[in-house]
């Protein structure tokens, strides 16, 4: 069975400085995405950045960006000049190809200190 | 409104009691999702709708959980003999077709507690 393991429970940052979030997998497919979702206290899961695993070129989306080392099944998080409304609890997933469903990591409570 | 909406927001309810949720997906979204976050956990998938296909039940944790689905748009969680243990937040998510992962919309969840 595939797993997520998020090793870190929380991370703080300050406003305007980086911050990476780490992510392993493990799977023995070859077809598979990565995710990384963000969920602030009003529970809602919004989407950051999204990879798919055959791509070698690493996702990115304005300020979020992602180092994803397939040998390594690692799938880090890099945020760039972070902000206040940055903080939150941050999700790895990993959904196979040809599959629906999503396997979540633990999550990551970010915070942000101004 | 344009995103997935769920509700009651939040629920409180007596063991042994049955509950139900109420989720309705982006409309035009074939596919919709229910997963279960317990507190301070990641995500929990309990069941899959795909159109009008037989729905993939594999993340349901007892038969004391069931879900129904009408065509491609409302679908109800059901649980049955609550325990305590069922305390959590139920979240749903559609996605256009549930094609190649395509990347799933959430709902603000409902918020369940058993005393």
């Amino acid at each position: 069975a595939q797993t997520v393991t998020q090793s870190q429970p929380e991370m703080s940052v300050q406003e305007a400085e980086t911050v990476t979030l780490s992510c392993t997998y493990d799977t023995s497919e070859s077809d598979y995405y990565l995710f990384w979702y963000k969920q602030p206290p009003s529970r809602q899961m919004i989407l950051v950045i999204r990879q798919e695993a055959y791509k070698q070129q690493n996702a990115t989306e304005n300020r979020f960006s992602v180092n994803f080392q397939k040998a390594a099944k690692s799938f880090s998080l890099k945020i760039s000049d972070s902000q206040l409304g940055d903080a939150a609890m941050y999700f790895c997933a990993y959904g196979r190809g040809g599959s629906e469903k999503l396997v979540f990591g633990k999550g990551t409570k970010l915070t942000v200190n101004p | 409104g344009a995103g997935v909406s769920q509700s009651p927001s939040n629920k409180v309810t007596e063991k042994g009691k049955d509950v139900e949720l109420r989720c309705d997906p982006i409309s035009g979204h074939t596919a919709l999702y229910w997963y279960r976050q317990r507190l301070g956990q990641g995500l929990e998938f309990l069941i899959y709708f795909q159109g009008n296909s037989a729905p993939d039940k594999s993340g349901l944790p007892s038969d004391r959980f069931s879900a129904e689905r009408t065509g491609e748009s409302v679908s109800t969680l059901t649980i049955q003999r609550t325990q305590q243990e069922d305390s959590a937040v139920y979240l749903c998510a559609s996605s256009p077709t549930g094609y190649r992962n395509q990347p799933q919309h959430f709902g603000d969840g409902t918020r369940l507690s058993i005393l």
